[in-house]
């Protein structure tokens, strides 16, 4: 089975900053198989990036996302008061298939 | 508009049962991967069932043989039975639509299953 280890656990920033959060994977995952998700409290999670970087439907072009093989970055290029959520990935695999990391919580500092 | 909204959940004895539903609209399920993909309190995300546009099941080995995931066509809706339900299976259920199979573009607001004494 794939492990996805997301980190940090938690990252404490303000309003306007970058945030980069990192999602590695145990064994190598096709860049098509990568997903990142937003998950604010008492919501279902969102879409926000497929195929490790193609933006889902409506979302802002201040997320990216990046990476290949085993490493893969999420990226926010200036947080706005509605991002401040828990941010997961997720990878397919035809041996270990829909697994997700353990998240990463951004916070306002 | 794509929705999907479950329902089904609540407080269940060990050992008990529950049949979680999922009601699509917007789209048809019978055209879709549909999975069911739970979340813990405080936890993680974990998936659980899915089944394929095809009719095929698969499961999550920690639910494998209690777990039984379903649909009807005429309806437009996606049911989990559980069986054999344990104090870890208290979750957060949703249910989620897949997009080009690996990922997952629509889901419910869930259904909160508790299995307690």
């Amino acid at each position: 089975e794939i492990v996805l280890t997301q980190s940090p656990g938690t990252l404490s920033l303000s309003p306007g900053e970058r945030a980069t959060l990192s999602c590695r994977a145990s064994q190598s995952v096709s860049s098509n198989y990568l997903a990142w998700y937003q998950q604010k409290p008492g919501q279902a999670p969102r879409l926000l990036i497929y195929g490790a970087s193609s933006r889902a439907t409506g979302i802002p072009d201040r997320f990216s996302g990046s990476g290949s093989g085993t490493d893969f970055t999420l990226t926010i290029s200036r947080l706005e008061p509605e991002d401040f959520a828990v941010y997961y990935c997720q990878q397919y695999g035809y041996s270990s298939p829909w697994t997700f990391g353990q998240g990463t919580k951004v916070e306002i500092k | 508009e794509v929705q999907v909204v479950e329902s089904g959940g609540g407080l269940i004895q060990p050992g008990g049962s529950l049949r979680l539903s999922c009601v699509a609209s917007g789209f048809t399920v019978r055209s879709n991967y549909m999975s069911w993909v739970r979340q813990a309190p405080g936890k993680g995300l974990e998936w659980v069932s899915v089944i394929y546009s095809g009719g095929g099941t698969y499961y999550a080995d920690s639910v494998k043989g209690r777990f039984t995931i379903s649909r009807d066509n005429s309806k437009n809706t996606v049911y989990l039975q559980m069986n054999s339900l344990r104090a870890e299976d208290t979750a957060m259920y949703y249910c989620a639509r897949h997009i080009n199979q690996w990922y997952f573009d629509y889901w419910g607001q869930g259904t909160l299953v508790i299995v307690s004494s």
